[in-house]
């Protein structure tokens, strides 16, 4: 595709329930970037993938969270047990090779609110 | 840990006036990242800086990385509204060469 795409663009939740993010990458990038973005701030890094497999995913913040890339291009970030902290814009990023010296693009995101 | 801080955290400025975010890093870092996010938006890609003290200009927009490669800024000449948004700089987390740790920003606001 054009650019990388995140859905669905805003997911509400009660708390406790459980939840998937989509992002679908820039086709022929190898590395996807799974980043949390709360309101005021930068994006936090969560997880990296090079391929099928998760080269870094030391930014998870607890074993609620976890990511797959099974076919090396689309990614689900999956939230179980939700809380109110969770709410925040999650963004995702490919880049062509991976590394942090790389240009990365973001998707729109998707914004999360637990209630 | 490993920190990186943008000062200033807001910055309003009359139309035609100049404007600099400034980034430092606890740490030395191997390449510095600006990035751009409109209101409502996701960040985009502007820049990347690689070698100590280098200068990188894009028409009103010039970048610099400090010679201790600690510290970076960017400078925007005679601001237009279409410069509004926030401005952010990103670096590789020190032991990993594949996430960036991104600072917390400075939101431009432009006066017409």
């Amino acid at each position: 595709g054009a650019g990388v795409s995140q859905t669905p663009s805003n997911k509400v939740t009660e708390k406790g329930k459980y939840v998937e993010l989509r992002c679908d990458p820039i086709s022929g990038h190898t590395a996807l970037y799974w980043y949390r973005q709360s309101l005021g701030q930068g994006p936090e890094f969560l997880i990296y993938f090079q391929g099928t497999g998760a080269a870094d995913d030391s930014g998870l913040p607890n074993d609620r969270f976890f990511a797959v890339r099974p076919e090396g291009s689309v990614s689900t970030l999956k939230i179980q047990r939700t809380e109110r902290g969770d709410s925040a814009v999650y963004l995702c990023a490919s880049s062509l090779m991976g590394g942090a010296d790389t240009e990365a693009f973001f998707g729109q995101g998707t914004r999360l609110t637990v209630v | 840990g490993q920190q990186v801080m943008q000062i200033p955290q807001y910055q309003h400025v009359q139309e035609g006036e100049d404007f600099t975010t400034y980034c430092n890093s606890s740490t030395t870092l191997s390449n510095i990242q600006w990035y751009k996010q409109r209101p409502g938006g996701h960040p985009v890609f502007l820049i990347q800086l690689v070698k100590s003290g280098e200068v990188k200009k894009q028409k009103r927009l010039t970048f610099q990385f400090g010679e201790a490669k600690k510290n970076s800024s960017l400078h925007i000449t005679a601001t237009q509204t279409t410069d509004v948004g926030t401005y952010f700089c990103a670096g590789p987390l020190m032991g990993s060469a594949r996430q960036l740790t991104f600072g917390s920003g400075t939101q431009l606001t432009v006066l017409p």
